[in-house]
């Protein structure tokens, strides 16, 4: 079965310094991978995701397949990054194409 | 245009009784997709929708059913209702089949006492 995990339920950093958020992933078919943001009182919405291979917000995320991992990345923290983030795999077959996400990681930028 | 929104926002409920949660799809989108997600988890997919036949389903039991309307709408029921059930029930939609990107209403925040 798919899994997907995160490991740092919370990650503080001080604006400006760099951040990586980490995701691994398990899956035995070809991996599409996303991250997705929810600000405060906002809803779920996509950041990015590894197809597109853009930079949005600064952020950017590399697939490695041989570690099975999708951090994401950005150089200079900036205080509005502070939100809830959740890597998530899709996956199809056996009838299903929905989205399995990870329990989140809480970043905070401090001023 | 306008985006996902549920109904209602928030509800409690008895253990054992049944629940219905509503979900408008974003203009134009044929593709409805549910979640369930528990306090400090990431969500988990339910089933998902497209043009008013289910197309996927996660691991959930069968008293989890859904429907999806004419114009794309859905409803999520849950039926004998139990308190592990309590969470916040997301709905999202999209265009077509395969992952085109979703987009996520405000949530259903479900109890169950």
């Amino acid at each position: 079965a798919q899994r997907v995990t995160q490991p740092e339920k919370l990650l503080s950093v001080f604006k400006g310094a760099p951040v990586e958020l980490k995701c691994n992933y398990s899956y035995s078919g070809s991996p599409e991978l996303f991250w997705y943001v929810q600000y405060s009182r906002q809803r779920l919405q996509l950041l990015l995701r590894h197809i597109s291979r853009e930079s949005i917000k600064g952020f950017t995320a590399d697939l490695n397949k041989g570690e099975t991992s999708f951090h994401l990345k950005k150089p200079f923290a900036q205080e509005e990054d502070s939100a809830m983030y959740y890597c998530a795999l899709r996956y199809s077959g056996g009838g299903a194409d929905g989205l399995t996400f990870g329990k989140g990681t809480h970043l905070i930028i401090q001023p | 245009e306008t985006g996902v929104t549920q109904s209602p926002t928030h509800l409690i409920k008895t253990r054992g009784q049944q629940v219905t949660l509503r979900c408008s799809s974003q203009s134009g989108h044929n593709t409805v997709s549910w979640y369930q997600q528990a306090l400090g988890q990431g969500p988990q997919f339910i089933f998902q929708y497209y043009r008013e036949e289910e197309n996927g389903r996660g691991n959930f039991p069968p008293r989890f059913s859904g429907l999806q309307f004419p114009n794309y709408s859905s409803e999520l029921n849950v039926n004998a209702l139990e308190l592990d059930d309590s969470a916040l029930y997301l709905c999202a939609s999209s265009l077509g089949q395969g992952f085109a990107e979703a987009f996520f209403g405000q949530g259903t925040r479900l109890t169950v006492v």
